[in-house]
């Protein structure tokens, strides 16, 4: 059975600095293109940034509003996948979720809420 | 940025009943490999979103065959051919052809009539 299930959420004030993490099974991990996803409450799906497989370079790309305050990076030994974020805006409040090769496999979510 | 939109928002459908939700983006979905990476999604209240449909048409494990996928290009439906009451939620288009970003629709929100 496939499980993403992401862990690290919780209240953080502005300016503040958390790790979320992702735990992989149930698939081949290595081969996959790992993405965070986050929904503000009561909104929409907003793409968050990616990380390539080993193989495929392992690069990352980020989305406009978290680049330079987000780095996402992964531990292929421990089916790991984190993003560190930094430098937290009231508008990063959110459920992030992980995803798996464009959004095949999705976690449950964890809660981040940006609030002094 | 490929901006993909939605419509129409908010759908309103009789058990048993078909429907319809377009996705246009701003730009050609056509990759340079020849694949058009054009998924959907459905996110049912309080749940994950779960992939349907990847690359256009083609159906993920699992999703029922009333689910289907079509377009080409710039223009893409979600259809679904008889909607039952588990299909209430809201549904998302989102490519990755050009990417950074991953761009979503802004979704629709089904619910019955």
């Amino acid at each position: 059975e496939v499980q993403l299930v992401e862990s690290g959420g919780g209240l953080v004030k502005p300016g503040g600095s958390l790790r979320l993490s992702c735990v992989a099974s149930g698939f081949t991990f290595t081969n996959a293109w790992m993405t965070w996803v986050r929904q503000a409450p009561g909104e929409g799906l907003e793409w968050v940034g990616r990380i390539k497989s080993k193989t495929d370079g392992g690069t990352t790309d980020y989305a406009a509003p978290v680049k330079g305050r987000f780095s996402i990076s992964r531990d292929d030994s421990k089916n790991l996948f984190y993003v560190d974020m930094n430098s937290l805006k009231t508008e990063d409040t959110a459920i992030y979720y992980c995803a798996a090769d464009s959004g095949r496999y999705w976690g449950q979510g964890t809660l981040v809420t940006v609030s002094s | 940025d490929a901006v993909v939109t939605q419509s129409p928002l908010s759908l309103s459908v009789t058990l048993g009943q078909p429907a319809s939700i377009s996705c246009r983006s701003s730009q050609s979905l056509v990759h340079s490999d020849g694949n058009t990476y054009l998924n959907w999604f459905q996110q049912r209240p309080g749940q994950s979103p779960r992939r349907l449909i990847y690359r256009v048409s083609n159906r993920d494990s699992g999703v029922p065959d009333r689910f289907s996928g079509s377009g080409s290009g710039t223009d893409f439906t979600l259809k679904i051919s008889r909607v039952e009451a588990e299909d209430v939620g809201v549904y998302y288009c989102m490519q990755h052809t050009h990417w950074p970003p991953y761009t979503f629709g802004q979704g629709t929100k089904l619910e019955i009539k």
